[in-house]
């Protein structure tokens, strides 16, 4: 089957510690997404990847870093200096030029005390 | 103000409803515009596009789009507990102009048997 993996489902830090998510896609999509979700907001784009060793940042993307060194990964590391770490993070991929047409993995819950 | 407005809910309806489910926005440059379907602690799941203005309809549900008022609604007919979910609109403009999508805050649904 294909689709975007995720994991841990849930994950627990103390502040202070750098953590990073997993994403994986079997898909074939050049396109590669972070997305992180807060209570009644909606998604806010973190950072994005049109091809393999390329990315950009998005709106929100102070406190994370992100790699892109093979098509089918795309892994995001939270650092200690993002001030508000608590939150669901979605990971999405695409057709490259079908940005519209976004599928999202199944989320990491990150808690961090 | 944000780019994009949708009533956070809850919405409550009964069984067999035709329910409507609102976004409006305010960047003219909006060209994609997308519904998806998200249930507790998953991912989103996208449910249909529409490119510029109309109407586009999918079984039970019909999305449509009114650029001139900077308004689009998604409709479900004969809508069923398994409805029950939280419905994010996202909107972008083309693909060489960013095309990052823009989300709404979701609309949480409650379909009740």
């Amino acid at each position: 089957d294909g689709g975007i993996t995720q994991s841990p489902k849930y994950l627990f830090r103390k502040e202070g510690q750098n953590v990073t998510l997993s994403c994986e896609q079997n898909l074939n999509h050049d396109a590669m997404y972070w997305y992180r979700q807060d209570p009644g907001q909606g998604l806010r784009l973190i950072y994005y990847s049109q091809i393999v060793n390329d990315f950009q940042k998005g709106d929100i993307a102070e406190g994370y870093s992100v790699s892109r060194e093979k098509k089918e990964s795309f892994p995001l590391t939270v650092t200690s200096a993002q001030k508000n770490p608590t939150a669901f993070y979605l990971c999405a991929s695409s057709i490259s030029g079908t940005h519209y047409e976004q599928y999202f993995g199944p989320g990491t819950r990150l808690t961090v005390t | 103000q944000k780019e994009v407005e949708q009533d956070p809910g809850p919405l409550s309806v009964p069984e067999g409803a035709i329910v409507s489910l609102n976004c409006t926005y305010s960047n003219s440059a909006f060209q994609y515009f997308m519904w998806y379907r998200q249930y507790s602690r998953k991912g989103p799941e996208l449910l249909m596009y529409t490119y510029s203005s109309g109407n586009k309809e999918d079984g039970r549900f019909t999305a449509q789009v009114d650029k001139s008022s900077k308004y689009i609604s998604l409709f479900i007919r004969d809508s069923q507990p398994s409805d029950s979910a939280t419905y994010l609109c996202a909107m972008s403009a083309l693909y060489n102009q960013g095309g990052k999508l823009i989300f709404g805050q979701g609309t949480e649904l409650s379909v009740k048997p």
